[in-house]
């Protein structure tokens, strides 16, 4: 059973298109996040969300929306994507701060913006 | 602000010992993690130290934290071919409220045979 899920693995698309990535967690977590990973490999946390708080980190451009449908679901839109945006995207989610240690991540989804 | 900052690149011969190091700027981190990813895979957690602890051992790892110059490091025995991948130190971040991780560049460890 998969923990964090994520959709599309890949998502090759032009300059300027809007597009979503998916994410779903079956851990009953109430916090989840995105991360992006770029070409050298670093990671940077781009929002955290429950269903009380979205926190955005500053240094991302607002064509950049998460929204949550339910608890178990966190998805990604991008609005007129740049090449900037092509990236790695991970998912994340987390139980409640106090219980459990681990950040579970989703498999990533490369995004290519041609 | 909060920074994690990890060398890029360590090479070992298959059966040596891995010291991958770690230096980090929040001095509230109560959680230091140890995170693997493998080529085209996604985040694996290695192992955590709590801040409280100097040491932490699980089978072939060792976690050594000096809180005071605040360094951390993971030591790999008996280094193995499989585990060529890159490492990420990460420490949690309390000041959003949502405890996210920050994470250092990664260090991408190759291990020859």
């Amino acid at each position: 059973d998969t923990a964090v899920s994520q959709t599309p693995k890949y998502l090759v698309t032009q300059m300027g298109n809007d597009k979503s990535i998916k994410c779903e967690q079956n851990l009953g977590h109430d916090t989840m996040y995105w991360y992006k990973q770029d070409s050298k490999k670093f990671l940077k946390i781009m929002f955290s969300y429950n269903n009380k708080e979205l926190i955005i980190n500053e240094t991302v451009p607002n064509r950049f929306s998460p929204k949550s449908p339910d608890k178990a679901h966190l998805n990604l839109h991008i609005n007129s994507l740049e090449l900037g945006d092509s990236a790695v995207y991970f998912c994340a989610s987390s139980p409640p701060s106090g219980t459990s240690l681990e950040q579970f991540f989703g498999p990533g989804t490369r995004l290519t913006v041609l | 602000g909060e920074d994690v900052e990890q060398s890029l690149f360590l090479s070992v011969r298959e059966g040596d010992s891995s010291v991958i190091n770690c230096t980090y700027t929040d001095s509230s981190s109560t959680y230091l993690y140890w995170y693997k990813q493998e080529p085209g895979a996604g985040l694996q957690l290695l192992t955590y130290i709590f801040s409280n602890m100097d040491m932490k051992q699980d089978q072939r790892l060792t976690v050594l934290l000096n809180k005071k110059d605040k360094h951390l490091s993971l030591r790999i025995a008996d280094t193995q071919t499989g585990d060529s991948a890159i490492y990420f130190c990460a420490e949690k971040n309390y000041g959003g409220s949502q405890g996210n991780l920050i994470f250092g560049k990664g260090t991408k460890l190759s291990v020859k045979p």
